[in-house]
């Protein structure tokens, strides 16, 4: 079975531009999270998705970034405009009842 | 609110030599345990979790965790270390066991040596 897949794997983008993350969950698993790891930081919590409602995004921060979870499966995580500061990785999870949480292999994001 | 902390920020043991990495969390209900592992540009592996029951759990890669409620702690072994363990380990705690967001501690870094 596919674990959580994330692309891009890595992306360099000039501030001020636009970038996009997307996720694909594993089959079945109807939380779906985005979190952030700063360097040498554990993650933390941007949004939280149950099948398609946001209901955790109190993280987010709403003047730049935006989420969506169409149809209950993929998510897309945008930042717009990016700063300097948005650099890092940023992780999408998947989780089920009594499993517990799998992890993408993260998006590394470079604002320069 | 919940919190972990990971006392050491680094770690350096020899290969085949045991290992200890400590975790401490502070939640006031019942806390739902993890630790996953991170290789350099990877994401994060679930090594085990503790969700309730026998308070000395098994995970994958030989590592093993002991859920102590009155240190309020939950501390990742390895009797032997193999070079390919070398990498950053989490601890995380949860509300439940499935649809909750963790929260982790700040890792600690694994390095081996021969």
């Amino acid at each position: 079975e596919a674990g959580v897949v994330q692309s891009p794997r890595y992306k360099i983008i000039e501030k001020k531009q636009p970038v996009a993350f997307w996720c694909n969950p594993i089959s079945g698993h109807n939380t779906l999270y985005w979190y952030r790891q700063n360097l040498g930081q554990g993650p933390e919590l941007l949004i939280r998705y149950e099948n398609e409602e946001a209901v955790d995004d109190s993280q987010l921060p709403k003047d730049r970034f935006s989420a969506e979870r169409l149809k209950g499966v993929d998510s897309t995580l945008k930042i717009q405009p990016a700063e300097l500061g948005d650099s890092a990785v940023y992780l999408c999870a998947s989780s089920l009842e009594g499993v517990g949480a799998f992890f993408g292999q993260g998006t590394r994001l470079t604002v320069v | 609110a919940q919190s972990v902390t990971q006392p050491d920020i680094h770690i350096t043991v020899s290969e085949g030599a045991s290992l200890e990495l400590r975790c401490n969390y502070s939640y006031g209900a019942t806390p739902y345990l993890f630790w996953y592992v991170q290789s350099p540009g990877q994401g994060l592996q679930l090594l085990l979790k503790y969700f309730s029951g026998d308070t000395l759990v098994q995970g994958i890669k030989g590592f093993e965790a002991e859920f102590k409620r009155s240190q309020s702690s939950f501390n990742l072994r390895k009797p032997s270390v193999h070079w390919s363990d070398a990498a950053e380990y989490f601890c995380a705690v949860g509300r439940n066991s499935g649809n909750t967001p963790l929260v982790f501690g700040k890792g600690t870094r694994l390095s081996v040596i021969a």
